[in-house]
């Protein structure tokens, strides 16, 4: 497709339980990120990928979040022993090569509702 | 501690006439400010940036000026639209840490006919 696909859109989880968000990214694009907005709240930075690099992880709040992006391209989101505060919209951005006047093309979000 | 600040949760304008939006940030190193449009279940799309050598950046009916003495900048859209009604963010970022976005908490605009 032409933007960025984020499955599934919705997923509801009792807590405790293990999720995973995917993200596929815009065909082309090296750099990937991570956010999420919980309720009334702007989008929190997660973690972001660029090429082969090492990944950015410096805003993912706790080690139960984690996320892998194989071939430089999909990446998956897994958050661990969810709790009710995880409990948010998870975006996924890419843009061309991670350069600062390179925009962020969003996709529509994971709503992840912990029970 | 919110580094970007919108104050204004909501804001009505009649359509034909100018909308503004405002954003204020503490963060002395934000050298790098977007907006971008929210509509519902639907992801952000980039609208506007600037960078902080500049004062002002304009992109057909969406004008973005920045006061850096201020640290403040504000979204100008002339004129407005029903199509314009959607959240809108501000979002910055600092050179040290340039892939990181911080964003405000958004402004829902409503553009009445």
């Amino acid at each position: 497709g032409a933007g960025v696909s984020q499955s599934p859109s919705n997923k509801v989880t009792e807590k405790g339980k293990d999720v995973e968000l995917r993200c596929d990214p815009i065909s082309g694009h090296t750099a990937l990120y991570w956010y999420r907005q919980s309720l009334g709240q702007g989008l929190e930075f997660l973690i972001y990928f660029q090429g082969n690099s090492a990944p950015d992880k410096s805003g993912l709040p706790s080690d139960r979040f984690s996320a892998e992006r194989t071939g430089g391209s999909v990446s998956t989101l897994t958050i661990q022993r969810t709790q009710q505060e995880d409990s948010a919209v998870y975006l996924c951005a890419s843009s061309l090569d991670g350069a600062r006047n390179q925009p962020q093309h969003f996709g529509d979000g994971t709503r992840l509702s912990i029970l | 501690d919110q580094q970007v600040k919108q104050n204004s949760p909501s804001l009505s304008v009649q359509e034909g006439r100018i909308s503004i939006l405002n954003c204020d940030y503490t963060n002395s190193m934000f050298d790098y400010f977007l907006w971008y449009k929210k509509y519902p279940a639907e992801g952000p799309t980039f609208l506007i940036s600037i960078s902080s050598i500049k004062d002002k950046n304009e992109d057909g009916r969406f004008t973005v000026f920045l006061n850096k003495s201020a640290k403040h900048l504000s979204l100008h859209i002339v004129p407005s639209q029903p199509g314009d009604s959607a959240v809108y963010f501000c979002a910055a970022s600092a050179a040290h840490s340039a892939r990181q976005l911080t964003f405000g908490s958004g402004t829902q605009l409503t553009v009445l006919p």
